[in-house]
This record gives C-alpha cells, structure tokens and sequence, in this order.
C-alpha cells in the first residue's frame, strides 16, 4: 500500500477484554512506533521496532501492553485486560531509518473501551 | 516532566495573515525538529523539519526559526489560508529516540 494502514479505524470494547491493534507499515520501512494520542493531547510514544526487535519499549506504560513484529512487517499492538483510560487514539508510524528521521503516520485506530 | 512545550493552545487568524506558534524544549540533547500538521480523524504529517545546524528553514509558506541558545523554536505560516486549519504539534528527538511531541495548537483561519 502507499501508506501507513491500522486496523481497525474504531474498536469498542469491554472493560477487562483483550483487544488486537494492526499496523502495516509502508513497504520496505524498517523503523515501526506505536504512540497513543488522548484527546487534545499530543501524541505519546509507546514502543520502537527496528526490524523485528523492539528497540526501546520505554513508553508501554504497564504490563498490560504488549506488542510484536514477528517477521518485521506488519505489528500488533495487544491490549490485556482493557481498562477505560485506555480509551485513546492509537497511532502507529513506520520511517526507513529510525527516529530522526521522517515518519510516516497511520489514521490511527479509536479504541473506546466502555 | 514535559519536555517539549507548545504555545499557544489556540490560534485564530485572517485568512492571509501570519501564524507563528512557538515551543520551547529543556533537553539539550535534541538533535532533530519536526513540525507536524493534524487534520480531525487523521494521524499526523510531517510539515517542515530542522536540525539545530541552521537558524531557519523555509519551504513555501512554512518557516521554522531556532534559537539554539534559548531552546526554542517556532512556525511560522505565510499567507495563511483556511485550508490551513488543522492542529499543529511541535516535536523533538534525540539521535536514535523516539519523537516526545507538544501539546498542540489549533489553528483556525478566518475569511
């Protein structure tokens, strides 16, 4: 694709349940973030992929939050246990070299967690 | 702590007048400057970026000015135009760190 894709755009979810955010990067990008943008916010960095490795996951802020890029494409951010301020915009963004460099953003996906 | 603080938080301006939106960050550290621009339901673009190399950058109606010594840097819109409505975050970074953005600024340009 010519852009940054996340699936789903929107997910509603339960309190307690487990849910899956999907980022496929553009094409051939090595560098994968996960941030989360609450509202009126500016976006917070959660976690760093360079190939398959996260980098730095500094910005997960508990164990609850994991995630993976197993083949150092496509990633998945994955929420245990969801908790209402979890409710935020997730974004994820994909650069061809790292931090320092431009990345590319996704439209995010709206996790609203009732 | 916040590292990198944007003003104002919201901004309205004439249509072909000037927007200047200013941050200023503590960690001398920062190497790389990007502005972003965000549309409602949209992730962020990057707009203009600048190292702290040069005082200015320009790149059409968009001009970033630094100034290293205070630790501040600053947008500037030339012309500015209703499609230009959009929230604008500042952001820094370290060599190879993640991005630590502003708060945001709305910008709103009136006819």
């Amino acid at each position: 694709g010519a852009g940054v894709s996340q699936t789903p755009s929107n997910k509603v979810t339960e309190k307690g349940k487990y849910v899956e955010l999907r980022c496929d990067p553009i094409s051939g990008h090595t560098a994968l973030y996960w941030y989360r943008q609450s509202l009126g916010q500016g976006p917070e960095f959660l976690i760093y992929f360079q190939g398959t490795g996260a980098a730095d996951d500094s910005g997960l802020p508990n164990d609850r939050f994991f995630a993976v890029r197993p083949e150092g494409s496509v990633s998945t951010l994955k929420i245990q246990r969801t908790e209402r301020g979890d409710s935020a915009v997730y974004l994820c963004a994909s650069s061809s070299q790292g931090p320092g460099t431009e990345a590319f953003f996704g439209q995010g996906t709206r996790l609203t967690v009732v | 702590q916040q590292q990198v603080k944007q003003s104002p938080q919201s901004l309205i301006v004439q249509k072909g007048g000037i927007s200047i939106i200013n941050c200023a960050y503590e960690n001398t550290a920062f190497d790389y400057f990007p502005w972003y621009q965000q549309f409602p339901g949209k992730g962020p673009a990057l707009l203009i970026a600048i190292r702290p190399d040069v005082s200015e950058k320009k790149e059409g109606r968009f001009t970033i000015s630094f100034n290293k010594s205070a630790k501040q840097f600053s947008l500037h819109i030339m012309d500015s135009q209703p499609g230009d409505s959009a929230t604008y975050f500042c952001a820094a970074s370290k060599g190879n760190e993640k991005l630590t953005f502003g708060t945001g600024t709305r910008l709103t340009i009136i006819p």
